[in-house]
C-alpha cells in the first residue's frame, strides 16, 4: 500500500529559527514529490521535485529530494510568524493520482 | 494561470439534504479533476477521480451513490453529497491537472466547508 510520511507531526518554534521537515515515501509509479503549504483553506504550491540532489529554492525556502533513499526535505530559514502553517507532502503517480502525508503543523512563535 | 474556482466556499444543511458543490477550471482545460476529503487536522484524502465525458473513478470505501461526481465539461466537476448525515461534515476541495508536467501541474480550488447539522 503505498504511504507517504512526514515527521515531525507538528513543531513549534521561536521566530529568526531554521527548520527541517521531513518526508519519506512508499509509493508506486512515482513520477514526482510536491510539497504544499495549508493554511485556513486549500494547499498552496510550493515545490515539484522530481530529480535527486538537485535543491530547489524559493526564498527562505528550500526542498530536495533523495530518491534512493526515498525521501525528501523542506528547509525554512530566518522563520518568520507568517509561516505557520501545515506543510504537505505529497507524491505524485504517474496515473495522476496524489498521496499525501498527514502534514507537519508548524506554529513560529513571536 | 492555473486557476481553480471551487462553490460554495461553505455550506450548512439539514441532516437527509443533498448538497452540490463546484468545481471549475478558469483558464485552462482539465480532462481530469480529484475531489478530496480533510478532516480537522488530518490530510487529504482522494476520495474521486473526476474524468470528462466518462464516469469518476472512486477510491475504495467511498460511496459512489453517496458522493455523486459529475464531469460534463472541460471545466466543470460537481460533487453531490446526498441526503447528508452530520458524519459528513467535513472540508472538500477538488483539484485539477493541467496538461504536462511543470509548475502549474495540479491546482487546488479554495476548499468547501460542509456543515450537516
Amino acid at each position: 500500500e503505498d504511504k507517504v510520511v512526514q515527521s515531525p507531526l507538528s513543531l513549534v518554534v521561536h521566530e529568526g529559527d531554521t527548520v527541517t521537515l521531513n518526508c519519506s515515501y512508499e509509493v508506486t509509479n512515482f513520477r514526482s514529490l510536491l510539497w504544499y503549504k495549508q493554511e485556513k483553506k486549500a494547499p498552496t504550491f510550493l515545490f515539484m521535485l522530481t530529480s535527486s540532489g538537485i535543491e530547489k529554492k524559493s526564498g527562505r525556502l528550500s526542498s530536495i529530494l533523495d530518491k534512493k533513499e526515498l525521501f525528501s526535505i523542506l528547509n525554512i530559514t530566518a522563520t518568520q510568524t507568517g509561516d505557520s502553517a501545515v506543510y504537505l507532502c505529497a507524491v505524485d503517480r504517474r496515473d495522476d493520482k496524489i498521496i499525501f502525508g498527514k502534514g507537519t503543523r508548524l506554529h513560529i512563535l513571536p | 494561470g492555473a486557476v481553480v474556482s471551487q462553490h460554495p466556499s461553505r455550506v450548512i444543511c439539514k441532516s437527509g439534504t443533498s448538497v452540490k458543490i463546484e468545481c471549475r477550471s478558469l483558464d485552462f482545460q482539465a480532462t481530469t479533476m480529484f475531489w478530496y476529503r480533510q478532516f480537522p487536522k488530518q490530510s487529504l484524502m482522494l476520495m474521486a477521480t473526476s474524468n470528462e465525458g466518462s464516469k469518476a473513478t472512486y477510491e475504495q470505501g467511498v460511496e459512489k451513490d453517496k458522493f455523486l461526481i459529475n464531469h460534463a465539461s472541460l471545466t466543470l466537476s460537481t460533487l453531490t453529497v446526498t441526503s447528508a448525515h452530520p458524519e459528513d461534515s467535513s472540508f472538500y476541495i477538488c483539484s485539477a491537472k493541467r496538461g504536462g508536467i511543470g509548475r502549474y501541474g495540479y491546482t487546488f480550488g479554495s476548499g468547501t466547508r460542509l456543515t450537516v447539522v
